[in-house]
């Protein structure tokens, strides 16, 4: 069966620190997103990614924040100088081939711990 | 206004209860809905979609009422394995963004 897969599983990292989320959506998804929950906290939307381009982003993604599809295959997430209130589960997402349908694909997540 | 709204929870039942979870919705031109399940510090997996006829998936069924802007999920025979989150996820319009609401925590207790 397709998943999405992303690297790393864990990442520690100091703060100030730029950090790359790597994420593999599945072959022919069209949109990708990126969300992030804090332990105990709810899942909460980052950033949509389609045709090559941020469709939609949380205020949350800020410039901090940026996202990219290098290669047609991975789509990254990368955080410039990480602050303490980072660290969360970090899910990359895929939704199917249908524009406009589908569920949410999600990725096993990267966990991302700032000291 | 929060998109999506869920009873806060958490919900601790017996094996073999019938259990409940409700949410509901800020946007009338939401075009689906969803119940993901997520256990504890896993991935949201998606359980079910929700029609509007309702459907029912085994020892789960799921409501949508549009004119109400109101979704259920009722499990029926609770399992232990049932114990997790169950979210409540919305989209807009277009169908491209997912509205998550907080979640509802089960635990199913022998």
């Amino acid at each position: 069966e397709p998943e999405v897969t992303q690297t790393p599983s864990h990442q520690v990292t100091q703060m100030g620190q730029e950090v790359i989320l790597r994420c593999v959506p599945i072959s022919n998804h069209l949109y990708f997103y990126w969300y992030r929950q804090i332990l105990g906290q709810k899942v909460e939307f980052l950033v949509s990614f389609y045709n090559n381009e941020i469709s939609e982003k949380s205020e949350i993604f800020d410039d901090q924040f940026s996202v990219e599809r290098p290669d047609g295959s991975n789509f990254t997430l990368k955080i410039r100088s990480t602050k303490l209130e980072d660290s969360a589960m970090y899910f990359c997402a895929s939704k199917g081939e249908t524009v406009n349908t589908g569920e949410l694909f999600f990725g096993e997540g990267s966990r991302l711990t700032v000291l | 206004r929060k998109e999506v709204e869920q009873d806060p929870g958490p919900f601790n039942v017996p094996e073999g209860a019938t259990v409940a979870f409700n949410c509901t919705y800020s946007n009338s031109a939401s075009q689906s809905f969803f119940w993901y399940r997520q256990d504890c510090r896993k991935e949201p997996k998606l359980l079910m979609s929700v029609y509007s006829s309702g459907n029912e998936d085994g020892r789960f069924t799921a409501q949508l009422n549009r004119a109400s802007q109101y979704i259920s999920l009722l499990i029926r025979d609770s399992k232990l394995s049932d114990s997790a989150t169950y979210l409540c996820v919305v989209t807009s319009f277009t169908g491209n963004q997912f509205y998550f609401g907080t979640g509802t925590s089960l635990t199913v207790i022998p």
